[in-house]
Order: structure tokens, then C-alpha cells, then sequence
């Protein structure tokens, strides 16, 4: 099956760690972008990748950090510095073409302890 | 900085009505608009694409109009269902070589049997 995963499902954090949120297609998009949703809200863009080995910052990178070694993977580190992780982050994917629809993963739900 | 309006932000109607939902945008230099389908809990599903030299898209029972100089777009729904219950977000593309999408917070539908 063609698609994106998001693991995992649901993430807790303790104070002061980082965590790394999973993102996997098999689609040979070549883009690929990072959301934040928080409760009653529209989804804000943190970071995109237009190609491997480069990616840019989106709305509301501060706290997060992603790497893009690989055509199918995206992952993305909640760290310390985010005083504010608890929401839900969605992970997208586009063919190439600006005219193209994004296809997104099913999110990872991100609790602080 | 494009910021996009959906109204109403929650409706209840019974089942069998026709509805409109509506989205504002303030940039009108887009490239094309996107409206979704989320489910709660979930990742989004992809309705419709309209492009910006496009007026209207049709699938199924629903029908996405647009009309970029003064920054709407419409989403009708035919003949509502329980199942069209969700939230549905409308998201204009930015007019970079990106494929950014700029998100409202959405409109959340409940269709009663």
C-alpha cells in the first residue's frame, strides 16, 4: 500500500527531553512538510522539504529541528527549547508540481508528563 | 501574511440539506486552494483542488467554487449525511515555487439522521 505513517500514535515527553516524531512515504513525493494543530485550530506549517538534504523553516520552527537524509523520511525533534509541545502533529507529502494536492499521514499526538 | 477565515465555525443541520461553507482569504496572490476533510482524531482527506485560473470543481455531491480577486471560496455540499459529519478546512496554496498551504481553522459539521 502507497501512503505516509506517522509513528507514534501518541508520544509523551518529560521536561527537558527531546523526542523525535517518525515520517515515512512511499510515495516518491519529493516534498514534504511539517504540522502543528492545536485544539479548535488550523494547522500552522513548521518546517518543508523541497528536496533531500535541504529543508527551510515554516511559521513556527522554533523548538523543532527536522533532517532530510532520505527521499521517504521526515523526521521531526520536539526539543527542550518548544515550552509548548502538547499538540498534534501531522506530516504531509506533495508530487512534484506546485499545482499538486498534499497527502497526509494520520499524526502523532504529542503529551507532555 | 495570508490569513484565511471560515464561517460559520460550527453548524448542525439535519439530514438531506444542502449546505455552504464558506472561507475568506486576504492575499489573493494564490496559486490554488485546497479544501479537506478531518475526522476527528485523525489526519486529513483531500476534497477538492481548485486551481486559481479555475472558477469551480465538482466531485460527487460536492462542489468547490472560487473566486480569487475577492478572496472566497465556497464548499457545497448536496444532499448532506450523517457521514459528511467532520471538520472540513479550507487552505489557500501560497503563489511561491513552495506549495505552502495556509489553513483556517475550520468549519466543524454535524449532519443528524
Amino acid at each position: 500500500d502507497g501512503g505516509i505513517t506517522q509513528s507514534p500514535k501518541y508520544l509523551f515527553r518529560k521536561e527537558g527531553q527531546n523526542v523525535t516524531l517518525s515520517c515515512e512515504q512511499n510515495l516518491n513525493h519529493d516534498a514534504m512538510y511539517w504540522y502543528r494543530q492545536d485544539p479548535g485550530q488550523g494547522l500552522r506549517l513548521i518546517y518543508y522539504s523541497q528536496i533531500v538534504n535541504d529543508f527551510q523553516k515554516g511559521d513556527i520552527a522554533e523548538g523543532y529541528s527536522v533532517s532530510r537524509e532520505k527521499k521517504e523520511s521526515f523526521p521531526l525533534t520536539v526539543t527542550s527549547a518548544q515550552k509548548n509541545p502538547t499538540a498534534f502533529y501531522l506530516c504531509a507529502s506533495r508530487p512534484e508540481g506546485l499545482g499538486e494536492t498534499q497527502y497526509f499521514g494520520p499524526g502523532t499526538r504529542l503529551l507532555v508528563l | 501574511k495570508q490569513e484565511v477565515t471560515q464561517i460559520p465555525a460550527a453548524l448542525s443541520v439535519p439530514e438531506g440539506e444542502n449546505l455552504v461553507l464558506n472561507c475568506s482569504f486576504t492575499d489573493s496572490a494564490i496559486y490554488n486552494l485546497q479544501w479537506f476533510r478531518q475526522d476527528p482524531g485523525k489526519g486529513l482527506t483531500s476534497l477538492l483542488l481548485i486551481q486559481s485560473s479555475q472558477r469551480e470543481q465538482t466531485s460527487g455531491r460536492l462542489n468547490a467554487s472560487l473566486d480569487k480577486s475577492s478572496g472566497r471560496s465556497t464548499l457545497y455540499i448536496a444532499a448532506s449525511q450523517p457521514g459528511d459529519s467532520a471538520t472540513y478546512l479550507c487552505a489557500p496554496g501560497d503563489s511561491s515555487n513552495t506549495g505552502k498551504l495556509i489553513f483556517g481553522q475550520g468549519t466543524t459539521l454535524q449532519v443528524k439522521p
